[in-house]
């Protein structure tokens, strides 16, 4: 348990459904990240949020739309989406800490999506 | 930030200690060096990291070479429970601002600790 928690995890949806994935932290982090994993790839940074701020789009299709509303939750909405976007969805959360010199990412379990 | 290499797969025998390592020749004196494991279809787990000197915590060490250029993973009595893909990444740290970096994830050590 690391504090991050993603829902669903699971979800099966056509090409011309609209769903969302769900991501909250628990940590008080400030800075929220999605990372994409394919088959057999590396994970792939998304978006990166930091205080509800996009900071980072990592060149990913407008069928993949982003939201923070708060620094506790993060949502991916997805939208006409191909079935070569079927991967783990992964989100992050990390937060600064004064003095460290470097900030953590912890991962929530992620949501495996499958798109017909 | 820098690259990383690691071997693609090792085995180790379960209560033995595991010893993974990582070769970052070009890693800069402002990069950390993070070690993050996978387990199948699970979040990755972040499991330690050092910047100079070797780190030590309830999972793991880390030993940082003098010259940094290598690392060693160390997980001193592995179980079972510890297979899963072990990531060694180097990332710059905070540098004021909004730092909130990449972690650019490689293909990683497939660990297989065996009964």
């Amino acid at each position: 348990e690391t504090g991050v928690t993603q829902t669903p995890r699971h979800l099966v949806m056509g090409m011309t459904n609209k769903k969302s994935l769900k991501c909250e932290q628990h940590l008080g982090h400030n800075a929220m990240y999605w990372y994409k994993q394919s088959a057999k790839k590396p994970l792939e940074l998304m978006f990166v949020y930091n205080f509800k701020e996009q900071t980072e789009n990592n060149s990913v299709p407008s069928r993949f739309s982003p939201e923070c509303p708060n620094s506790s939750h993060l949502f991916l909405h997805l939208h006409t989406l191909q079935p070569e976007d079927s991967a783990l969805y992964l989100c992050a959360s990390s937060q600064d800490r004064t003095g460290s010199g470097t900030d953590t990412q912890y991962f929530g379990p992620g949501t495996r999506l499958t798109v017909l | 930030d820098a690259k990383t290499t690691q071997p693609p797969s090792m085995d180790c025998a379960e209560g033995r200690a595991a010893n993974l390592p990582c070769n970052h020749s070009t890693i800069s004196g402002n990069e950390y060096v993070y070690w993050y494991r996978q387990i199948h279809s699970q979040g990755p787990q972040y499991i330690i990291h050092g910047l100079k000197n070797n780190e030590t915590n309830e999972m793991a060490s880390l030993i940082i070479t003098e010259d940094r250029k290598s690392s060693t993973l160390i997980l001193p009595h592995a179980t079972l429970r510890d297979t899963a893909v072990y990531y060694c990444i180097v990332r710059v740290g905070f540098s004021g601002g909004t730092s909130y970096g990449k972690l650019t994830f490689g293909q990683g050590t497939i660990l297989t600790v065996h009964p």
